[in-house]
């Protein structure tokens, strides 16, 4: 069955430049989450999308901004990077009219030097 | 969301079940109790969700007592690749006008031995 796709699954940046981060959700799938895992800690919501609005806010930083776009793959963009968001950043996909089971992507690792 | 407590670690010989409690004492009517695992830096992976009956697919049961203040996730036979961190995590279930992120917390360490 056909799965989350993230891209890159991995990226080194510098301080203070920018990254986008890319998710195409699963086929049918109408709703993307993304959540930030720090190292050696629990994933931590950061932002929703259903139908190509947002849905849903949690500790997303101000210099990250997200959207779905209409063929429903959404990406992150991250600004004014700083060393602290070296993260793991997954991306999970749903459908509101079926169950609403997230599966989440393999996720991008963000390397901040 | 309701709060959950898990044990923070646990070890289980390979073959045998493997029984992970969660206690959440103040879930609500309409709260499902999912359960996830990631394996080292993968991405979560589902494994069950449960209102108030019994729930068993190909991974996993899920035992969830009769006043909901508690589960437990069984994996009947574990393996070597069973060791991940698992999660349960009590949710609302989301429908058309809201969707609800997943509130992870701690959960438990499983380490299954050869």
């Amino acid at each position: 069955a056909a799965g989350v796709i993230q891209s890159p699954r991995h990226l080194i940046k510098e301080k203070r430049e920018t990254a986008t981060l890319k998710c195409y959700p699963i086929p049918r799938h109408d709703t993307v989450y993304w959540y930030q895992q720090g190292p050696g800690q629990d994933p931590q919501f950061l932002i929703s999308f259903y139908e190509k609005m947002q849905s849903d806010k949690g500790s997303i930083p101000d210099r990250f901004s997200a959207q779905q776009f209409s063929d429903y793959h959404s990406e992150l963009n991250m600004s004014s990077l700083e060393l602290g968001d070296s993260a793991l950043y997954f991306c999970a996909s749903s459908s509101r009219r079926v169950a609403e089971t997230q599966y989440f992507g393999p996720g991008t690792r963000l390397l901040v030097l | 969301d309701a709060k959950t407590t898990q044990p923070t670690s646990m070890d289980c010989a390979e073959g045998r079940a493997a029984n992970l409690p969660c206690n959440h004492s103040t879930i609500s009517g309409n709260e499902y109790v999912y359960w996830y695992r990631q394996i080292h830096s993968q991405g979560p992976q589902y494994i069950i969700h449960g209102l108030k009956n019994n729930e068993t697919n190909e991974m996993a049961s899920l035992i969830i007592t009769e006043d909901r203040k508690s589960s437990t996730l069984i994996l009947p036979h574990a393996t070597l690749r069973d060791t991940a961190v698992y999660y349960c995590i009590v949710r609302v279930a989301s429908n058309l006008n809201s969707g609800y992120a997943l509130n992870f917390g701690k959960g438990t360490s499983l380490l299954v031995t050869p």
